[in-house]
């Protein structure tokens, strides 16, 4: 069975600082997806990345990172430079790839709910 | 270009009622998938339709069900209203069944 683990269940940090959201998961699967989405107070779940299980390159977007470790089925987040306007619950979600092609299932860990302070 | 829709936004309810959600898609988008997300939860998967098929259930009583029309717009259905039914029901839309899934606004259903 498919399972995401986001043991941080909130951050507070300070406008400028550096924050990183973890994310550990598990499936038996070799083809698979994962996700991150932001959730902001108004509810509406913004897509961020996917990544595939074939691809452990890391990704760098502006101020976000993303680090994909295979080794220690691990997915994690960074925010450089934090802003007030990062304050939101961040999911992490893994969907696996059935023999259709198909990853119609995301499993979301429980989130974390990062708040920046000014 | 418009992003997934839905409606109502709120719904407050009874138990034992019936509600009707609805959901358009992205414009192009032919996959629509249901999550409930109960308040300090991840969203939980229920259905994905797509070509107007059910093409994946999760683990939800037979109270729920779902369907999608020829444009691609999707209702879900849930009745026997429960307590426990109160929850942000939200719906995605991807291209394909491959594709990612982008997220609506949601519906904040509440029962009473």
């Amino acid at each position: 069975a498919q399972k995401v683990t986001q043991a941080q269940t909130e951050i507070s940090v300070v406008e400028k600082e550096d924050v990183t959201l973890d994310c550990v998961y598990e499936t038996r699967d070799t083809t698979y997806y994962l996700f991150w989405y932001k959730q902001p107070p108004s509810g509406e779940l913004v897509f961020l990345i996917r990544r595939n299980s074939f691809d452990e390159q890391n990704e760098i977007s502006g101020r976000y990172s993303w680090n994909f470790q295979k080794s220690t089925s691990s997915f994690n987040f960074t925010i450089t430079a934090s802003q007030v306007v990062d304050s939101a619950v961040y999911f992490c979600a893994l969907s696996e790839v059935n023999s259709g092609g198909s990853n119609y299932k995301l499993t979301f860990g429980k989130g974390t709910l990062l708040t920046v302070n000014p | 270009d418009a992003g997934v829709t839905q409606s109502p936004t709120h719904l407050i309810k009874t138990r034992g009622q019936h509600v009707t959600l609805r959901c358009s898609p992205i414009s192009g988008h032919k996959s629509v998938s249901w999550y409930q997300q109960v308040l300090g939860q991840g969203p939980q998967f229920i259905f994905q339709y797509y070509e107007k098929e059910e093409r994946g259930r999760g683990n939800f009583p037979d109270r729920f069900s779902a369907r999608q029309f020829p444009n691609y717009s999707s209702e879900l259905n849930v009745n026997a209203l429960l307590l426990g039914d109160s929850a942000l029901y939200l719906c995605a839309s991807s291209q394909d069944r491959r594709g990612e899934q982008y997220f609506g606004p949601g519906t904040r259903l509440t029962v009473t």
